[in-house]
């Protein structure tokens, strides 16, 4: 059963360019959220997707922006970068009905940028 | 943003010995959640807590959500090297929101 699998794993961006990230949620799990989590501390709530709409969101700019495919896979897109973005990006996905939303992270993808 | 006060933010110990950490808010949450986070990889839920007073345990993991819901802690008895990495507390208000994280505490293991 293949869990959450985010790619890229790395990549490096230079200042003022865009990005774009992706997700594809553990088998069952129809809601993705994305967290920022810079280097030391823990991870950020940057916004939740669930059919395919943005449920939640965190306090991030709207440079930040996502979307959901109807297969549950999401992106974030990340514009104008700036050089406090550079971090790890974890996706996390989990089943909307039921009681505990148990969320399921990925491995995440290292951005840096230059 | 928010993030929940993690102490302590790092610990060396003896292998064998136990280790206790705690998380405190400033605001109540419903479910306190546990993560152990390795080197280049995402958080792995280690203990859930659904309500005030609970006490859990996981193996030699155990976890309790505060009287108050504004805090919880977690105890990991005879520490074994595999215990080594970071591990979080998470806050969540109701299911399905988002989780508040702590800034985490470093388990350095010596065996």
């Amino acid at each position: 059963d293949a869990g959450v699998t985010q790619s890229p794993t790395h990549l490096i961006k230079t200042r003022g360019q865009q990005v774009t990230l992706r997700c594809s949620p553990k088998s069952g799990h129809d809601t993705v959220s994305w967290y920022q989590q810079a280097l030391g501390q823990g991870p950020q709530f940057i916004f939740q997707y669930y059919e395919e709409e943005e449920r939640q969101r965190g306090n991030f700019p709207d440079r930040f922006s996502g979307h959901q495919f109807p297969n549950y896979s999401s992106e974030l897109n990340v514009n104008a970068l700036l050089l406090g973005d550079s971090a790890l990006y974890l996706c996390a996905s989990s089943l909307k009905q039921g009681i505990f939303y148990g969320y399921t992270f990925g491995s995440g993808t290292r951005l840096t940028v230059v | 943003g928010q993030q929940l006060n993690q102490s302590p933010q790092s610990m060396f110990i003896q292998e064998g010995e136990d280790v206790s950490m705690n998380c405190t808010s400033s605001s109540i949450f419903n479910t306190w959640l546990w993560y152990k986070q390795d080197p280049g990889e995402g958080p792995v839920l280690l203990i859930a807590l659904y309500k005030a007073g609970e006490l859990t345990s996981n193996g030699r993991l155990t976890a309790q959500f505060g009287i108050t819901r504004k805090d919880s802690f977690l105890n990991i008895s005879a520490s074994i090297p595999s215990d080594v990495g970071i591990y979080f507390c998470a806050g969540q208000l109701y299911a399905g929101n988002m989780l508040t994280f702590g800034g985490g505490t470093r388990l350095m293991v010596k065996p």
